[in-house]
């Protein structure tokens, strides 16, 4: 199965600025998705991430607030944008799903302040 | 649509004792099942997953076989560990497309 290296793995961020994840994967995968999991919560889908296309937004998240990137089919970014303190949250990759399952990053913990 | 229902946590047990963590989907189709566990400070990790009716997964003494009559894929451990300790998360998927999640139930095991 893939691996996926995920940076940063936390971050202490002030209110009003912006943080940028990165995920890399060790192979070439069409699809990529973007999760939050919120303090105590769920993981709840952010968006769809296909190589050469706009990313797919799920309900409740736009791009100007969670802009995403995916320029190779090996790597994306998530941009977590003019942050409040309700934006703090575990935000986690994965890729598209294999007969071995999905593989996770290993999460950004993001504290907003 | 699609949804995945959990029970409710913490469940508190003793050390060895019978662990079920019940779960139900709702879904339009036959999608792919699996179990997801979330240790103290650590990313998600798959357990085991079943892609078809009947099928069991299992892994490290867990189980959990896809029932499509009762749309469940409960998980059971026979004799859990202190180690177990941790949040398991059901969810499905249709082919290789997103991951849907229940809510999490949260296992503590007590010595």
């Amino acid at each position: 199965s893939a691996v996926i290296s995920q940076k940063p793995s936390r971050d202490i961020c002030q209110r009003g600025t912006s943080l940028t994840i990165q995920c890399q994967v060790d192979s070439q995968v069409t699809m990529m998705f973007w999760y939050r999991q919120q303090p105590g919560q769920s993981l709840t889908l952010i968006a769809t991430a296909n190589q050469g296309s706009e990313a797919t937004y799920e309900s409740g998240f736009v791009i100007d607030k969670f802009p995403i990137s995916r320029p190779n089919l090996t790597f994306s970014t998530l941009t977590v944008s003019n942050m409040s303190p309700e934006d703090s949250s575990i935000y986690l990759c994965t890729d598209e799903g294999t007969s071995n399952g999905y593989t996770f990053g290993s999460g950004t913990r993001l504290t907003v302040v | 649509g699609n949804s995945v229902t959990q029970m409710e946590g913490p469940v508190t047990l003793s050390e060895e004792a019978f662990l079920t963590i019940n779960c139900t989907y709702t879904a339009t189709g036959y999608p792919s099942l699996f179990w997801y566990v979330q240790y103290p400070g650590e990313g998600l990790q798959l357990l085991l997953k079943a892609t078809k009716a009947d099928d069991k997964g299992s892994n490290k003494g867990f189980e959990a076989t896809y029932r499509k009559e009762t749309t469940s894929f409960h998980l059971e451990k026979g004799s859990v560990q202190v180690s177990d300790s941790a949040v398991y998360f059901c969810a499905l998927s249709f082919n290789t497309d997103k991951l849907i999640f229940g809510t999490g139930t949260r296992l503590q095991v007590f010595p």
